[in-house]
């Protein structure tokens, strides 16, 4: 079946711009999780949702950053006046949430995010 | 809090050899999940293997084995007869009931035909 798909995969913008990055992820997965990985770095947890909620959302690094899921599947990360800072690989991964730490989750192939 | 270490930044193997890639973590919780998920110069997060903190015995897929030492909090990879499309970066993860998912910095693993 499809896994996570992530669009755009590319997104050159200015600094102080707003941008929208988005999520599909598997079909019938109720978790959603966004990340942000600078380069030479692992992932860096960003915000998760289970369902159309965000359940944590304390990675998220200032009020800048806002994400939603209005009907529980697509998510739409969005950042306002992004800085140089913000530049980064977003990546996006889903997962069934059968049970908490035998929760796998499934990447997208992310979205190089550069400003300029 | 949680944190994982990879101290092997980068290591160079003989294609058909076996290979040990090292994480050790750290948690409080009695609870957790260990992950490890490949990186390809593609970009994306491809997992490989999960080892259960009250899973008695290492987990293996295919090729890839977890030697898990819950005493040392030790969850090191092992991937026997390396190939050629094994040369990406790895990384280790830990995931507990307290917390989301913490990556470690990962290891750039290449293979030498």
């Amino acid at each position: 079946g499809a896994g996570v798909s992530q669009t755009p995969s590319n997104k050159v913008t200015e600094k102080g711009k707003y941008v929208e990055l988005r999520c599909d992820p598997i079909s019938g997965h109720t978790a959603l999780y966004w990340y942000r990985q600078s380069l030479g770095q692992g992932p860096e947890f960003l915000i998760y949702f289970q369902g159309t909620g965000a359940a944590d959302d304390s990675g998220l690094p200032n009020d800048r950053f806002f994400a939603v899921r209005p009907e529980g599947s697509v998510s739409t990360l969005k950042i306002q006046r992004t800085e140089r800072g913000d530049s980064a690989v977003y990546l996006c991964a889903s997962s069934l949430r059968k049970g908490v730490v035998t929760d796998t989750q499934y990447f997208g192939p992310g979205t190089r995010l550069t400003v300029l | 809090a949680q944190k994982i270490t990879q101290t092997q930044p980068g290591m160079f193997v003989q294609e058909k050899e076996a290979v040990t890639l090292d994480c050790t973590y750290d948690t409080s919780d009695q609870s957790y999940g260990l992950f490890w998920y490949k990186q390809p110069s593609s970009g994306e997060m491809i997992f490989l293997i999960y080892q259960g903190s009250y899973d008695e015995q290492n987990a293996t897929e295919g090729r890839y084995s977890l030697n898990f030492q819950k005493a040392r909090k030790s969850a090191n990879l092992v991937i026997s007869a390396s190939q050629l499309g094994d040369s990406a970066m790895y990384f280790c993860a830990v995931y507990s009931s307290a917390s989301k998912i913490i990556f470690g910095s990962g290891t750039r693993l290449s293979i030498r035909p």
